[in-house]
């Protein structure tokens, strides 16, 4: 298993700023992803974050709007940029993938409020 | 991707046995079977995964038809701490997990 953990667990945003959101895995994961959560939905995939390569995006979300970094084997963060409030949702990094491993494990989430 | 379908919810009374259905008759052979259960306001959590043969973990069961076109995640006795929302998933291991909308399960005491 591993442990995740995500900074900040919330936080209160004006628009038109950015915000970065800090992923820490308790030891070192090949794949790392990227979750949206709008309030009573589903969590929509943003991106697949290895490390040493640029990350992969969903459809739908753009390298200007959510830049993300993935420096080493533990860590990654996601920039939510220039922000309105339709990106008020939690946002939640995912660990796990690769040959054999079949189980991802979640953090705790970001909630983001936009106003 | 493979696609499933589950209700959109389903109640069950405290401590006894539920059964959340799942179809993906468009299942590849080279997927696997996930159950996620997501509690409120908290990440998904892993539940169980399998191929073909029924698997069962300290969480619960899951019994896969023979064709493998749809399956059942069974919670034996199910708590009130059990009432989330559960998705089930196709894909390998180096798959993206790609969440539905899931089956929310109330758990009524």
């Amino acid at each position: 298993s591993a442990v995740i953990s995500q900074k900040p667990s919330r936080d209160i945003c004006q628009r038109g700023t950015s915000l970065t959101i800090q992923c820490q895995v308790d030891s070192q994961v090949t794949m790392m992803f990227w979750y949206r959560q709008q309030p009573g939905q589903s969590l929509t995939l943003i991106a697949t974050a290895n490390q040493g390569s640029e990350a992969t995006y969903e459809s739908g979300f753009v390298i200007d709007k959510f830049p993300i970094s993935r420096p080493n084997l533990t860590f990654s963060t996601l920039t939510v940029s220039n922000m309105s409030p339709e990106d008020s949702s939690i946002y939640l990094c995912s660990v796990g993938g690769g040959e054999g491993y079949y189980e991802q494990y979640f953090g705790p989430g970001t909630r983001l409020t936009v106003t | 991707d493979a696609k499933t379908t589950q209700p959109n919810s389903m109640e069950s009374n405290e401590e006894e046995p539920v059964h959340l259905p799942c179809n993906h008759s468009t299942i590849s052979g080279t997927d696997y079977i996930h159950w996620y259960r997501q509690l409120p306001s908290q990440g998904p959590e892993y539940v169980i995964h399998g191929l073909t043969s029924n698997v069962n973990n300290r969480m619960a069961s899951l019994a896969i038809a023979e064709d493998r076109k749809s399956s059942t995640l069974i919670l034996h006795r199910a708590t009130l701490r059990d009432a989330a929302v559960y998705y089930c998933i196709l894909g390998t291991s180096y798959d993206k997990v790609i969440f539905g909308p899931g089956t929310s399960l109330s758990v009524i005491p």
